[in-house]
Order: C-alpha cells, then structure tokens, then sequence
C-alpha cells in the first residue's frame, strides 16, 4: 500500500504567523494533490489542491509547494487566523494503474491550533 | 455543503450485533465512498462504488460489506461489529474520477462495546 507520510502530528502558531505542513509520497500514477481541512464534529473539505504542471499554486492565504523530484508537496498558511485552527490533511492518488478513477490516501493529519 | 446525510449520526453497539450505516446524497454523483477516521491514521477508505451495483473494496476492508442499489444511497455494513471497529464513519461523493473533488457528509461515530 502507498503511503502518504505528514508532518508535523500537530502544530501551535501565534496570530499572524506561517503554518507549514509537509507531505511526502510514494509513486502515483497521476499527479494531483489535494488538502482537506476538517473542523471538529464535521466532515472534512477541499481546501486547496494542486496538479503539478506548476511547482506552486496559491489562493489566498493558502499555498501549495510540490516538488516532484524529492516527491514532496506542502502547505502554508499565511497570516494565521484562529479561524483556521483545524485538522489538515494532505492527500494523493492511491493507485499506480492509469484507469484509477480516484481513490485519494490520505496523510495522518495535523491538528492546527493558532492563538490569539 | 453538499446534499449528503449520514444516518445514524451517533451509534453505540454490542461486540458481535451487525450495524448498518447509511449514506444518502442529492447530488446524483456517480462515485461513492466509505472512509474511516481513526487518530494517527487519517481517513482510510473501506469500500467505494462507481456505480449502481458497482462496487469494489478499499484498504481497510475487512469485516465491512457495501451495497448500492440506488445512486443516491450508499450503505456499510458490519455484519458482527467488533471493538476494533469503533471509529468516526465518513462517506464521501464525488461527481467524476481521478482529480475531482471529494465532498464529505457529516460523519457517524460508533461506539462497539
């Protein structure tokens, strides 16, 4: 089974500062790599997700790094706010076929707690 | 949000007692998806389904059975519920395949004593 590693298990910042979350995965058969954000007691949503024919896409406060060589991508959240205190999880393509038709694995996630 | 509910949202049940969990959507989306959420784990899909009566199995599969007779409903089956198998439940949709967004319902938590 592929494995899709996260780090940090969980991370505290102050208001204002950069949260930083990386992923690392084994081989896919497609590249799109996408982060869900999940608050307590609800289902997880997209958040931001990025297919590596660029290195970087950013919306908002909210940026995605890939580096496809070291096969790594990660996530930084500028400006932190407490309203984006939550889990985070990276994702990627569960298969190496070429007809996979999506199954995501997803990293352990990271609990995001930013003070006031 | 996306139209999908998880029934029963809460769920505390007997070692050995079968448990049906059901998930239902209005979005007509073709793929369905049972995930289980577990501390250090993540989300590890247990079974999924790209169509009616299309089914195949995840990861974590063992002991979970799947049955879709309509597009709009999705059910997971433990067929004799065991301690292992308490976790936070998450059906997901997605309108296509490979770089489509997966949306999530609400989650159900169950509880095998």
């Amino acid at each position: 089974q592929q494995q899709v590693k996260q780090s940090p298990q969980s991370l505290i910042v102050q208001k204002g500062g950069i949260s930083i979350i990386n992923c690392a995965y084994e081989n896919t058969a497609f590249d799109y790599f996408p982060w869900y954000q999940q608050f307590p007691g609800k289902g997880p949503a997209l958040l931001i997700a990025i297919r590596p024919d660029v290195s970087e896409k950013k919306e908002g406060r909210f940026t995605i790094s890939f580096n496809k060589s070291a096969k790594q991508f990660s996530l930084h959240i500028m400006d932190s706010q407490p309203g984006d205190s939550a889990t985070y999880f990276c994702a990627a393509p569960a298969t190496m076929t070429t007809d996979s038709w999506g199954k995501l694995q997803f990293g352990a996630g990271t609990q995001v707690v930013v003070t006031p | 949000d996306a139209g999908i509910t998880q029934s029963p949202r809460h769920k505390v049940t007997e070692t050995g007692t079968p448990v049906t969990l059901r998930c239902h959507q209005t979005e007509n989306h073709r793929y369905m998806y049972w995930y289980r959420q577990d501390p250090g784990h993540g989300l590890r899909l247990i079974h999924y389904s790209y169509g009616v009566k299309d089914t195949d199995k995840g990861e974590v599969s063992d002991g979970y059975s799947v049955s879709r007779s309509k597009t709009e409903d999705f059910l997971l089956t433990l067929e004799s519920a065991t301690s292992s198998q308490t976790s936070v439940y998450f059906c997901a949709i997605s309108e296509g395949q490979g770089i489509d967004t997966q949306y999530f319902g609400p989650g159900t938590r169950l509880t095998v004593l």
